[in-house]
């Protein structure tokens, strides 16, 4: 059974303050993504990485930095946290192949800033 | 550019009835196309997948969704919903095999008892 796991479930941050959000996966896959959840957004991609040192933008990049030092690990940055950055954040890892992709999802990452 | 549209944002149903949920696309060739559920406080699941083949594709649960390359639709339909069912069920299209997904604005289902 394929393996997302973020960290943590739910944060509060303050606007200005640095905050991580983890993700690690146990498939081996090769890329993993971050993405935001807003209602009437559905899902937008922020970040993905195609192996580790990778990064790529994706859809909504400002505000975020990406990090992925090893396969397993993708961690999602942000520097000076905003209000508006307040959201619920998901993690997916697949795998490239023959057939279409299908991605992994982790339980999402709850995130507030006062 | 490539698109997903899901027109329902949100449909109710009562239990034991059928169900359509519908997901237009945006694409000059043929994409892939998927299905994803996100029960409450979970991430998304994969329901089903079509990239090439016969148009009706069987997914997980009794769902099925049927490709339309004339209609440029992927609707989603199960013939007998259960409470179960009650979720946010989310379109999706890449436009190969290597691409990352874009995903529709999702159609929250509400199943009555």
């Amino acid at each position: 059974e394929a393996a997302v796991t973020q960290s943590p479930r739910n944060k509060v941050a303050v606007t200005g303050g640095k905050v991580t959000l983890s993700c690690n996966q146990t498939n081996n896959h090769n890329n993993m993504y971050w993405y935001r959840q807003d209602t009437g957004h559905g899902l937008r991609l922020i970040h993905y990485s195609y192996g580790a040192g990778s990064t790529e933008k994706g859809d909504i990049p400002d505000g975020y930095k990406a990090s992925r030092p090893s396969q397993e690990n993708f961690s999602l940055i942000l520097e000076l946290a905003t209000p508006s950055q307040t959201s619920v954040y998901f993690c997916a890892s697949g795998e490239q192949g023959a057939s279409a992709e299908t991605l992994y999802f982790g339980s999402g990452t709850r995130l507030t800033v006062l | 550019a490539q698109s997903v549209t899901q027109p329902d944002a949100r449909v109710t149903v009562s239990e034991g009835a059928s169900l359509q949920l519908r997901c237009k696309y945006s694409y000059s060739a043929t994409p892939y196309l998927f299905w994803y559920v996100q029960y409450p406080r979970q991430g998304l699941q994969l329901l089903l997948k079509y990239y090439s083949g016969d148009p009706v594709v069987q997914g997980v649960n009794s769902f099925e969704a049927e490709f339309s390359k004339s209609n440029s639709s992927f609707h989603l339909q199960k013939a007998s919903v259960h409470w179960s069912d009650s979720a946010v069920y989310f379109c999706a299209l890449s436009m190969n095999s290597n691409n990352r997904i874009f995903f529709g604005d999702g159609t929250q289902l509400v199943v009555k008892p």
